[in-house]
């Protein structure tokens, strides 16, 4: 079991550029979590899917992030524009709800900074 | 809303002594409790969790954690501690129904030589 796949593992990119960063779930799982995790605010979730489908995204900080599930297996969360504040490290998590309840898998994580 | 709580920030344990580890939540209904593991540059890794049964959870590399419904409490513990236990611990909470897990802020343990 390849576990949750995140890239890229390391990103820097300029304020105003656009930012996409992509997660694999765990083969049959079927719920996603992206989550933000910086040294003022901690861990937060931005948003989940189950079954593709979002289900909250009351974390989702404002327009400038979006998130999408086209299929079971790839998920991707995109920042139009960046900005310096949404460095942090963002990490991905799957779960299989019916098996496991709420036991989530954290993938290693993307570290992104905004210059 | 549900809250998890973590009292303190950092805790450090000499090798070989027992830990604690604390952890109070606000759940409504009866709670699902979890905790994780954070080792420096990698993501959170589960370590054990309480859905019902017995008070007592055992999970991975010999921590325990005991759930007390009267305290709201679930602390994480281990009998004697390893320098390789050294790492920031999550506590997490969520009740039936809610995949949405609440994380606490966070206990960095050290445990020293």
């Amino acid at each position: 079991d390849a576990g949750v796949i995140q890239s890229p593992r390391h990103e820097v990119t300029e304020m105003g550029q656009e930012v996409t960063l992509r997660c694999k779930p765990i083969s049959g799982h079927n719920s996603l979590f992206w989550y933000r995790q910086t040294m003022m605010r901690g861990l937060e979730l931005l948003i989940y899917f189950n079954n593709n489908v979002p289900i909250d995204d009351s974390g989702m900080p404002e327009d400038r992030f979006s998130a999408k599930m086209p299929n079971a297996s790839f998920s991707t969360l995109k920042i139009q524009p960046s900005e310096p504040r949404d460095s942090a490290v963002y990490f991905c998590a799957s779960s299989f709800g019916r098996a496991n309840p709420y036991e989530q898998y954290f993938g290693p994580g993307t570290r992104l900074t905004v210059t | 809303a549900q809250s998890v709580a973590q009292p303190e920030d950092q805790v450090n344990v000499a090798e070989g002594n027992p830990l604690t580890v604390k952890c109070t939540y606000s759940v409504s209904g009866n709670p699902y409790l979890f905790w994780y593991v954070q080792y420096p540059n990698r993501g959170l890794q589960f370590l054990l969790k309480y859905i019902t049964g017995d008070n007592l959870v055992k999970g991975s590399y010999g921590f325990e954690a005991e759930f007390n419904k009267s305290q709201t409490s679930f602390h994480l513990k281990k009998p004697s501690a390893l320098v390789s236990d050294s790492a920031l611990y999550f506590c997490a909470a969520s009740n039936f129904g809610n995949e949405k897990l609440t994380f606490g802020t966070g206990t960095r343990l050290t445990i020293i030589p």
